[in-house]
């Protein structure tokens, strides 16, 4: 079955840094993934999507790579700010499984 | 977070009582779907429907049941739960469910937080 790994431990990055969450997948590479953010007690909000055939996606401070040769993506905030405090979690999709797994997420801390 | 809704947003209950969740969703969505969240562990997809059909069932225990009357609408009925099953359950629509040519984002309720005691 296939495993999604992302940082066990939470992240915490000094204001106006760049943080950077990993997602490593096992097996078979999916056939796109997605990246949600989550607030505590509520549900996940869609950020970025990225192909397979595709290696990078921007979306304003915001940037996801994909390499399927290492099996994983990257996440980038640039210029963190404290409201970019979350949960961050990753969702490879399979087609052969015509569904979404996600990641147990990395809890991303920006302190002022 | 409007898109989709659920009620109520905080349920307490004890192991023999019966209650529902509910999930409304106002994107035109085709397909919806029932997650758990447990604490510290992924979301676990629970149902998946389609066009008002179950397409799928992830060996849920049958004390969930679920009710999928419209393609707006989706029930969790629930009956003689276990202490285990306290979990924030998430509710969440796309416009088709996940296929081959994927691009499927979900959309998320703000979850129900159920206590079982």
């Amino acid at each position: 079955s296939q495993k999604i790994e992302q940082n066990s431990e939470a992240l915490n990055i000094q204001e106006g840094k760049t943080a950077t969450l990993t997602c490593n997948y096992t097996n078979y590479s999916p056939a796109y993934l997605q990246w949600y953010r989550q607030d505590p007690g509520r549900g996940p909000v869609f950020l970025l999507l990225i192909r397979e055939n595709e290696k990078e996606k921007r979306k304003e401070r915001l940037k996801v790579t994909f390499d399927t040769t290492l099996k994983q993506s990257l996440f980038h905030i640039t210029a963190s700010q404290p409201a970019d405090s979350a949960t961050y979690l990753c969702a490879p999709a399979y087609s052969s499984a015509s569904k979404i797994i996600f990641g147990s997420g990395t809890r991303l801390s920006i302190r002022p | 977070e409007t898109g989709v809704t659920q009620t109520p947003r905080h349920l307490v209950m004890g192991m023999t009582n019966k209650k529902s969740l509910k999930c409304e969703q106002h994107l035109g969505h085709n397909a919806m779907y029932w997650y758990k969240q447990s604490a510290k562990k992924p979301l676990e997809l629970m149902f998946v429907y389609s066009l008002e059909e179950r397409v799928e069932n992830n060996s849920v225990p049958s004390r969930f049941s679920p009710e999928c009357p419209n393609s707006s609408h989706l029930f969790l009925h629930l009956h003689t739960l276990q202490p285990e099953d306290s979990a924030l359950y998430l509710c969440a629509s796309s416009p088709n469910s996940q296929g081959p040519s994927g691009g499927e984002t979900q959309y998320f309720g703000p979850g129900t937080r159920l206590l079982v005691l």
